[in-house]
């Protein structure tokens, strides 16, 4: 699985937007790129994914470059809730494989 | 809608015993995964299932590791022996892969966090 580099932690405001790097440089042109978050105590949760072009969702925006070397998740309005780790993660659809191979994310803080 | 369902949520054991997790996935889903978690780690796939069969398990320490999914519904992952190192959150997750559908969203339960002594 190609392998995706991500800040260990950062730190937000409240009610600002937040935008958190990934940088996927070997990623090849059927790898997905994922984007799961864990909130403290609890199972990771599915947040957003995209091939090529950007994406939107009730949680989440994903804004992919357009070489496709880095991709940039944003949350439009931080609240406390969104205090989690957030994984980006690449799975290779090529051959069906649905395995997720986990990092070690970036943990995020917000600050009240 | 009911998610995935996981237990029990804490186990403390003595390294060399032997334990087991139990998992319902959600209604319908085909796919079942078992992941470890270390503390400070991201989970790491142990053994996946589609309905009974296991589609990869090349993680799975199988001298002391097994799984099964009977019937093709709820697992049960074992540890015998247990270890020091054995001590982690064991995550279950399903999916649901439609027809001709690409991509899929894997669904987690809470977890089990055990603690070998």
């Amino acid at each position: 699985d190609a392998k995706t580099t991500q800040p260990n932690s950062m730190e937000s405001n409240e009610e600002e937007p937040v935008h958190l790097p990934c940088n996927h440089s070997t990623i090849s042109g059927t790898d997905y790129i994922h984007w799961y978050r864990q909130l403290p105590s609890q199972g990771p949760e599915y947040v957003i994914h995209g091939l090529t072009s950007n994406v939107n969702n009730r949680m989440a925006s994903l804004a992919i470059a357009e070489d496709r070397k880095s991709s940039t998740l944003i949350l439009h309005r931080a609240t406390l809730r969104d205090a989690a780790v957030y994984y980006c993660i690449l799975r290779d659809m090529s051959f069906g494989n649905e395995k997720l191979t986990f990092g070690t994310g970036t943990r995020l803080t917000i600050i009240p | 809608e009911a998610g995935v369902a996981q237990s029990p949520r804490y186990k403390i054991i003595e390294k060399r015993q032997s334990v087991a997790f139990w998992c319902n996935p959600i209604s319908g889903h085909a796919t079942l995964y078992w992941y470890q978690q270390i503390l400070g780690q991201g989970p790491k796939l142990l053994i996946q299932f589609q309905n009974n069969g296991v589609v990869d398990d090349s993680q799975l320490p199988k001298d002391r590791f097994s799984a099964e999914r009977l019937k093709g519904v709820d697992s049960t992952l074992k540890i015998q022996p247990a270890k020091l190192e054995d001590s982690a959150v064991y995550l279950c997750a399903s999916s649901f892969i439609l027809a001709g559908e690409m991509v899929d969203e894997q669904f987690f339960g809470p977890g089990t966090r055990l603690t070998v002594l």
